[in-house]
């Protein structure tokens, strides 16, 4: 158990449909992260947050947004979905900058029909 | 931009024999760090070995090994004495040492590998 908990574990909705993972990281961690992971793709960093404020920005499609609340857990918010947007979402979480361990939960796969 | 090769989208080793997967990187950066995170059926991404660009020493961690030839760009696992447990998706992936790149995790497609009894 890496001590990031993402929920749900998985979600079917429909295209256009608005729909919200939650990632909360290990006690004492001030950074997440949120990753893709889909069959064509393969894995891709979307963005990063610490302590509250963004502070990397990859391949994040305009319809996604994240934030990060003072209790420190995040939100992935993916919007107008499409059936390209299936695919298993990622959380981490690392104490500091990113460049040591990052800590991945489980994922929530998401099904976009 | 970095992109990360691995050539080998399959393998496969018999248990408590050794197998070594294969990585390529392609980066104009002088400083970065190179890691091989595991993917088991669990889904869940496992770090296995991190290592710093600047340090010449491979990173050793238990049974697991890379050879690191940065003038190749190359990044390698090796893995003795393999054990069942270690069937999984291997991948092995890039991060850039600058504020705007924390982490930033650039990933290769991905190695199977299988461990046979």
């Amino acid at each position: 158990d890496s001590g990031v908990t993402q929920t749900p574990k998985h979600l079917i909705t429909a295209t256009g449909q608005r729909v919200t993972l939650r990632c909360s990281p290990r006690s004492g961690d001030l950074s997440v992260y949120w990753y893709q992971q889909s069959l064509d793709q393969g894995l891709q960093f979307l963005i990063q947050y610490y302590n509250g404020e963004e502070r990397a920005k990859g391949n994040i499609l305009e319809r996604f947004s994240a934030q990060q609340f003072p209790d420190l857990h995040s939100e992935l918010n993916l919007s107008s979905l499409e059936l390209g947007d299936s695919a298993l979402y990622f959380c981490a979480s690392s104490a500091g900058r990113g460049y040591e361990k990052l800590f991945f939960g489980s994922g929530t796969q998401l099904s976009v029909l | 931009a970095q992109t990360v090769t691995q050539s080998q989208p399959e393998m496969s080793v018999q248990e408590a024999e050794t197998v070594t997967l294969s990585c390529t990187y392609d980066t104009s950066e002088s400083n970065y760090y190179l890691f091989w995170y595991k993917q088991p059926p669990s889904r869940q991404m496992i770090l296995v070995i991190r290592q710093e660009a600047y340090k010449q020493q491979n990173a050793t961690e238990n049974r697991f090994s890379v050879n690191f030839q940065k003038a190749a760009k190359s990044f390698s696992l090796k893995i003795s004495d393999s054990q069942l447990g270690d069937t999984a998706m291997y991948f092995c992936a890039f991060m850039k040492e600058d504020g705007g790149s924390q982490g930033n995790l650039i990933f290769g497609k991905g190695t199977k590998l299988s461990v046979k009894p």
